[in-house]
């Protein structure tokens, strides 16, 4: 039963492009949502957060977007770059403690 | 300030063993939570423990267990591999709950035989 989806497996931009990475998720009772950055042989880097009473969380270039009604959001990264390339996983949960990870999204940035 | 260290980085045991995978928690951080990642898949939430009790658990049967010692540091031990226990742990600390991000370690690659 995957309550996070990241129906994208891989995603390919031009550098100073926007990158626009997408999750959907089904339980309507989570509250946090966040994104993760992978790198081969590194575990996941934390990159940006929002809770449900927000709509738009932005730190940089990094900007992250959440429709409630549609149980969907977006990461934007805004100029890409060639060392966003990495796997980019989103991540949601109810209580805080127990997070559903979606399947992961290959963002390749071309310079 | 250090980040999250797991060892071993790799092992492989036979099917019917048991391991204990180590974690040490990132300075400050007081919860530990640990993961499975199955190739191609993402992160499936195992447990998690606050001050060495367990505050929280997913949908892992209980010969899959861990420890929070008084310095944060954790285990996960998993009893009677199977072969679908081949898989990336990884451990992942925070002051709290993980709202604000986890950060994770590089995890430990097991493959059982």
């Amino acid at each position: 039963d995957q309550q996070v989806k990241q129906n994208s497996p891989s995603l390919s931009v031009q550098e100073g492009r926007i990158s626009i990475l997408n999750c959907d998720y089904t339980n309507s009772m989570f509250d946090y949502f966040l994104w993760y950055k992978k790198y081969p042989a590194e575990g996941p880097t934390f990159l940006i957060s929002i809770s449900s009473i927000k709509d738009k969380n932005e730190d940089g270039r990094f900007t992250v977007f959440l429709n409630k009604s549609a149980k969907h959001l977006s990461l934007h990264i805004v100029p890409s770059q060639p060392g966003d390339s990495a796997v980019y996983f989103c991540a949601a949960s109810k209580t805080g403690n127990q997070f559903y990870f979606g399947t992961g999204t290959s963002l390749t940035v071309i310079p | 300030e250090t980040g999250v260290t797991q060892s071993p980085t790799h092992l492989i045991k036979t099917r019917g063993q048991q391991v204990t995978l180590r974690c040490s928690s990132q300075s400050g951080h007081n919860t530990v939570s640990w993961y499975q990642q199955a190739l191609g898949q993402g992160p499936q939430f195992i447990f998690q423990y606050y001050r060495e009790e367990e505050n929280g658990r997913g949908n892992f049967p209980p010969r899959f267990s861990g420890l929070q010692f008084p310095n944060y540091s954790s285990e996960l031990n998993v009893n009677a591999l199977e072969l679908d226990d081949s898989a990336l742990y990884l451990c992942a600390s925070s002051q709290g709950q993980g709202i604000y991000g986890y950060t994770f370690g590089s995890g430990t690659r097991l493959t059982v035989v």
